[in-house]
């Protein structure tokens, strides 16, 4: 089975501190995505990564940046953290292809105080 | 700009019984997939079912299955004898081959099965 591991669950951080999220699959899938997850608004992609090194701006890119240095991790990262990004933040991974399945990790509900 | 509506923010219905799940969806390519995930409370987002906009036959997962109507751009799923563990909310989702491997997601809608 694919397994989509997120560091945190839960994280607590202040205005204006760096925080980073991590991921990690295992089933050495090239694409890996960052979404926030919102009551209302469904699921917004922030970025995504079709490979090691390559990222592309989602849909809500503002204040966020995202790295990936190896191919079964993949990395959100908030410069300033600032309140409006208190939010469940989930990732997911695929293999290549359109038809293929994203497999979503178990999230980590951020608050920003 | 693809986009895709769930007008129903919740739904509940009687365990064993029978509820459909709207979603709609607007997008200007002609080939495309839809699906539909589910997110049990506390638990990881799982798919439950997938369509390819070609084939004209719904598509079916034991007691889950879409009615889907090319030409209204609707995708609704229906869930036949809901169990409790049918309890999540559930997302409808599209992705078009000409672009970028992106979902998109609707706002999901909450269901409650009462026992």
């Amino acid at each position: 089975d694919v397994k989509v591991t997120q560091s945190s669950r839960y994280l607590v951080k202040r205005t204006g501190e760096k925080v980073f999220l991590e991921c990690v699959q295992d089933m050495d899938h090239e694409n890996m995505f960052w979404y926030r997850q919102d009551p209302g608004l469904g699921l917004r992609l922030i970025y995504f990564s079709y490979d090691v090194k390559m990222k592309e701006k989602g849909d809500i890119p503002e204040g966020y940046s995202v790295s990936r240095e190896k191919k079964e991790r993949f990395s959100l990262i908030l410069e300033s953290a600032s309140t409006n990004q208190t939010s469940m933040y989930l990732c997911a991974s695929s293999l290549s292809g359109q038809r293929n399945e994203q497999f979503f990790g178990p999230g980590t509900r951020l608050t920003v105080l | 700009a693809q986009t895709v509506t769930q007008s129903q923010p919740e739904m509940s219905v009687q365990e064993a019984e029978t509820v459909t799940l709207s979603c709609t969806y607007d997008t200007s390519e002609s080939d495309y997939y839809l699906f539909w995930y589910k997110q049990p409370p506390s638990r990881q987002m799982i798919l439950v079912i997938r369509q390819e906009a070609y084939k004209q036959q719904n598509a079916t997962e034991n007691r889950f299955s879409v009615n889907f109507q090319k030409a209204a751009k609707s995708f609704s799923l229906k869930i036949s004898d809901s169990q409790l563990g049918d309890a999540a909310m559930y997302f409808c989702a599209s992705l078009t081959i000409q672009g970028a491997q992106k979902l998109v997601f609707g706002q999901g809608t909450r269901l409650t099965i009462n026992p």
